[in-house]
């Protein structure tokens, strides 16, 4: 059982409303991404690092940030939530280099702009 | 680029049926493959994985074959239990990612009925 944490399970807010979705894993893992997954299920990599004060884009375009101050610690901010955002967000980690390694998935924040 | 496509769902079968989920990739080299799966409400967890042409993961009564001839890696369970009612993720990551990003097929949802 991966221990990663996201928190809220559930967020319904205002349009231009500043948020934090908070990640945070015990594993000590180095490598730490977001999805975004949309309704109809398709998974999308929106950020990802490599470590402490890394922080990369990801293959989809999107307007939140994120920061790396801690190992344990990836949590993505919207500064100005819009209902385009609503959208179910999932943090991952994984070990290592080796690229066979798996993925350790969080059970996602699901985020409703209304 | 990258690209993972799968069979769309979703997939109704009766309890004991046998199950086939087709996965085919495109990729430069030897991508590591792997199958994910999402219960309800959860994060995505591996189910299996193969690193190399010709392997076979297994877990909990589902194979797949890493088949580089067809560029497939297609899912299959003998006999499939309501409990395996999810969605299930084909996925690769590439030969040469030292970041050890996955990309993701689009999913396909299992429902399984009694």
């Amino acid at each position: 059982e991966a221990d990663i944490y996201q928190t809220p399970r559930y967020l319904v807010i205002g349009t231009g409303k500043k948020i934090t979705l908070e990640c945070s894993q015990t594993m000590g893992h180095d490598k730490m991404y977001w999805y975004q997954q949309d309704p109809g299920m398709e998974l999308h990599l929106i950020h990802y690092s490599y470590g402490v004060n890394s922080t990369e884009k990801g293959d989809l375009s999107s307007e939140s940030t994120v920061s790396r101050i801690r190992t344990e610690h990836f949590p993505l901010t919207l500064e100005s939530a819009r209902p385009s955002h609503t959208s179910q967000y999932l943090c991952a980690s994984s070990e290592g280099d080796w690229v066979g390694l798996p993925l350790h998935f969080g059970n996602g924040t699901r985020l409703t702009v209304t | 680029g990258n690209s993972v496509t799968q069979m769309e769902g979703p997939v109704t079968l009766s309890e004991e049926a046998f199950l086939t989920i087709n996965c085919t990739y495109t990729a430069t080299g030897y991508p590591s493959l792997f199958w994910y799966v999402q219960y309800p409400g959860e994060g995505l967890q591996l189910l299996l994985k193969a690193t190399k042409a010709d392997d076979k993961g297994s877990n909990k009564g589902f194979e797949a074959t890493y088949r580089k001839e067809t560029t497939s890696f297609h899912l299959e369970k003998g006999s499939v239990q309501v409990s395996d009612s999810a969605v299930y993720f084909c996925a690769l990551s590439p030969s040469n990612n030292a970041g050890n990003m996955l990309t993701f097929g689009g999913g396909t949802r299992l429902m399984v009925k009694p």
